[in-house]
């Protein structure tokens, strides 16, 4: 069964500092890493994509994936209250049809 | 650019009544489409997906079928609710880079 590990919180962190989330994958032959942010009563929306090892970085999000140890984590610096989501980590599946999705970390910035 | 569409946004319905709900994708021609169903709280449950016209998959066995009888058109369909069906309703397609976008989901309460 192949799955897809994340914390499920709250993580509380304060207004201004990092956000710093995590998953880890159980699927050695996935190539494709997402992270969704979805608010509540909202669909979720894909705020990242990652396809190789090492660091992408778009505005104030970083994803990180590391294949060898098959984590892909997402770090949010200066962290605004309008950041507190849920935060879903997906990874793809053999099939390349489906994704295989984390069951969400909740993120919770203190002003 | 692709949108896509969900209908209705809410919904509230009888145990044992008929269900259908329908998804569009505008952008994109021949795109993978999705059902999925999240409960309060909890992660995406893969209901359906299809690859083209008439080509579904299903992932639960459930009281739940789809269809797809247009390129852009997936509807998700029940003979006869059951309380365990309330759920938020998620519809997605999927990018040939395996990103997916959702649609803004339909809210369903069984009573």
């Amino acid at each position: 069964q192949k799955e897809v590990e994340q914390n499920s919180g709250p993580l509380s962190v304060p207004e201004g500092a990092i956000a710093s989330l995590n998953c880890t994958y159980s699927d050695r032959g996935s190539q494709s890493f997402f992270w969704y942010r979805q608010y509540s009563g909202k669909s979720p929306e894909l705020i990242m994509s990652i396809y190789s090892n090492g660091d992408k970085e778009d505005g104030r999000f970083t994803a990180q994936l590391n294949k060898a140890s098959q984590y892909v984590s997402l770090l949010i610096r200066d962290s605004q209250p309008s950041d507190s989501a849920t935060y879903l980590c997906a990874v793809n599946a053999d099939s390349n049809y489906q994704l295989i999705w984390g069951a969400g970390t909740k993120l919770i910035i203190k002003p | 650019s692709q949108t896509i569409h969900q209908w209705p946004a809410t919904l509230v319905q009888p145990v044992g009544s008929p269900l259908s709900l329908e998804c569009t994708v505008e952008g994109t021609s021949n795109p993978n489409l999705y059902w999925y169903r999240q409960a309060a709280g909890r992660g995406l449950q893969l209901l359906f997906y299809s690859v083209g016209i008439g080509q579904i998959s299903s992932e639960v066995p459930q009281n739940l079928s789809a269809s797809r009888p247009q390129d852009r058109q997936f509807i998700l369909s029940s003979k006869k609710l059951l309380l365990s069906d309330s759920g938020f309703y998620l519809c997605a397609w999927m990018t040939g880079t395996q990103q997916q976008y959702f649609g803004p989901g339909t809210r369903l309460t069984v009573t």
